[in-house]
């Protein structure tokens, strides 16, 4: 069974751009996580989709988007990018909406803002 | 919300010691808690889990015991080896957060050979 996909590996932009990164789920799965994993800090929970619908998001900006295709993958898109948003964004999928449910973590997209 | 104090942030143990990690939490309704590796350039792995109604859970040289009293949980692991170097992450999720995991920041496992 393949398990959760994220590209690209790694994106290099600059300040003010926008950062598009993907995530394809275990299949089954219809809940995607986003994390943000900054250096030396812990996973900072971004936005959950399930069903296609935003169903949760953390405490982070508006510039931070995304959506969940009917496919369940998902897009996160970052505008107006800044320094401090140069991180490994982790996307996480799992099966069950509703119920504790193990979340199954991709590779992550190391996003580098200059 | 949910907040998940992890200790220590890093261990460095010799091959064979004993490692431990402790987490505690402040959602006494908090009933799932996934312990995840992650090795350097790749994204978190499950390695054990726990749910409210059990205290304690063993799987092979790794174990998790839970004290829902106390609010904590920690993770135990035997005769260490170098290739459980890495970071670990504790969490814990509850009804009222949507079952949406709250991490600890990390500890760095070092395990001399």
């Amino acid at each position: 069974e393949a398990g959760v996909t994220q590209s690209p590996t790694h994106l290099i932009k600059t300040r003010g751009q926008q950062a598009t990164l993907r995530c394809s789920p275990i299949s089954g799965h219809t809940s995607v996580y986003w994390y943000q994993q900054a250096l030396g800090l812990g996973l900072q929970f971004l936005l959950w989709y399930d069903e296609g619908e935003e169903r949760n998001r953390g405490n982070f900006p508006p510039r931070f988007s995304g959506r969940q295709f009917p496919n369940y993958s998902s897009e996160l898109n970052v505008n107006a990018l800044e320094l401090e948003d140069s991180a490994l964004y982790l996307c996480a999928s799992s099966v069950e909406r509703g119920a504790p449910s193990t979340q199954f973590f991709g590779p992550g997209t190391r996003l580098t803002v200059l | 919300g949910e907040n998940v104090e992890q200790h220590p942030s890093t261990l460095s143990v010799q091959e064979g010691d004993s490692a431990v990690i402790k987490c505690t939490y402040s959602d006494s309704a908090s009933n799932y808690f996934p312990w995840y590796k992650q090795e350097l350039g790749k994204g978190p792995q499950l390695i054990i889990d726990i749910r409210s109604n059990v205290g304690e859970k063993k799987d092979q040289r790794i174990a998790v015991t839970l004290n829902k009293t106390a609010k904590h949980f920690s993770l135990h692991i035997t005769e260490t080896q170098p290739e459980d170097s890495a970071v670990y992450f504790c969490a814990a999720s509850s009804p009222g957060g949507s079952y949406i995991p709250t991490f600890g920041r990390g500890t760095s496992l070092i395990v001399h050979p």
